[in-house]
This record gives C-alpha cells, sequence and structure tokens, in this order.
C-alpha cells in the first residue's frame, strides 16, 4: 500500500520567515495530495491541496510543489505568522474515494 | 458552518471493556472514514464506508473492530475487548466526493484511555 514519508518531525521559525515541509510518496498511482492543518485539541482541516496534472499551487502565503518524477511534494509558507503554528500532515490519494494515508506530521512553531 | 461531531470527547475505559465511538457526519456526506492517532504519531488510515458498507480497511481494522451506520444519521465505531495499544485519538471524517476527489472533514476527535 501507500506510504507516505514527511519531514521535518518539528520545524522552528522565526516570524516572517518561510517554511518548508517535504513530504514523498511510494505509490505511483496516487494523483491527489492535500494537505492538512491540525490545531492544538483539534481535527485535521484542508488547506491546500494538489492533483497530479499541475506542478504546483499557490493560496496567498501557502503553496505547494509535485514532482510527480520524484515521488516528492512540499508545502511552502512564506511570511509566517504565530497563528501558523500547528501540526501540518501531508496526504496521498490514488483512484478511488475510500483511503487516504497521511505523513506522519510536522510540527511548526513560529515564534514572535 | 456544518461540522462532523463526535462523542465522547474522552473516554477511559478498563482493558478488556467494549466501547462505542459515535460520530455524526455532515448532513449530505456519502462518504464515512475513522481515522487513528496514537499520541504524537501519525494520523493511520483505519476504514473508509459508502453505501451502507465498509469499501475499505487497513491492516490496523482487525476483527476487534466494527462499523456501524444504525439510523442514518451515526457512524460509530466500535472496539471490542480494547487494549492498551488502543489508547489513541479517534478521528470521524466525512465527505461528499471521496478521499480522491475533495475535502475530508474531520471531527475534532474522541480520546480513548485504556488503563
Amino acid at each position: 500500500g501507500e506510504n507516505v514519508e514527511q519531514h521535518p518531525s518539528t520545524l522552528s521559525v522565526q516570524e516572517g520567515d518561510s517554511a518548508v515541509i517535504k513530504c514523498t510518496y511510494s505509490d505511483s498511482a496516487s494523483n491527489y495530495f492535500p494537505w492538512y492543518k491540525q490545531e492544538l485539541g483539534k481535527g485535521p482541516q484542508l488547506i491546500i491541496d494538489i492533483r497530479s496534472n499541475v506542478g504546483e499551487k499557490k493560496d496567498q502565503r501557502i503553496a505547494v510543489t509535485l514532482n510527480k518524477t520524484a515521488k516528492h511534494f512540499s508545502l511552502h509558507i512564506t511570511e509566517t505568522q504565530p497563528e501558523d503554528s500547528a501540526v501540518y500532515f501531508c496526504a496521498a490519494s490514488w483512484g478511488n474515494n475510500n483511503d487516504m494515508r497521511f505523513g506522519a506530521g510536522t510540527r511548526l512553531t513560529v515564534k514572535p | 458552518e456544518p461540522e462532523v461531531t463526535q462523542t465522547p470527547s474522552h473516554q477511559v475505559t478498563q482493558m478488556g471493556q467494549e466501547v462505542i465511538l459515535r460520530c455524526v457526519p455532515i448532513s449530505n456526506h456519502l462518504y464515512f472514514y475513522w481515522y487513528r492517532q496514537i499520541l504524537g504519531q501519525k494520523v493511520e488510515f483505519l476504514v473508509s464506508f459508502y453505501n451502507n458498507e465498509i469499501s475499505e480497511k487497513s491492516e490496523i481494522f482487525d476483527d476487534q473492530f466494527s462499523v456501524e451506520r444504525p439510523d442514518g444519521s451515526n457512524f460509530t465505531l466500535k472496539i471490542r475487548s480494547t487494549k492498551l495499544e488502543d489508547s489513541a485519538m479517534y478521528f470521524c471524517a466525512s465527505s461528499d466526493q471521496g478521499a480522491n476527489t475533495g475535502e475530508l472533514f474531520f471531527g475534532e476527535g474522541s480520546r480513548l484511555t485504556v488503563l
């Protein structure tokens, strides 16, 4: 089955700096790659996603890039703010709607 | 805004007991999922449910686990004969389009502690 690896496990940045989180996946059939943000005491919430027919997608301060050949995708957060502090999970899904596999998560801390 | 609700928020049980975790998915959603997250670890897929039956389950979802949609609104996860290693946060999620098509909406989770 699909295996998603995520790095780093923790990331600390100064407010205003950029943060990059990287993921790799194993199954070349995967074609949908969402990113979820989990704030303390809450369930994960979708923040951005990308499909395999697109190499990059941007939404304000967040962007995701996908390299299908290398089977990796990354989340980029620019101009980080303290409220960006959370755990971020990458995920991968493939041809059916039954399953989505998550990475191990990255705890991002943005220091004011 | 519609949301997925889960009860209880926290349950403490003795090893060997049965627990039922309840979820009310968003009303027009058709796909339902259970995930679990052991403290500090990844969110692990347990099972997906569509059209009143299990559509996929992971290797974790063995005979100890079962799911049910008893009344058209609730979606329950039953864990029989709980073990210490079942202690985790259990998340329910629902989707109107499915895991490969659209967003999964997660509840806030049910924390299970097995003593």
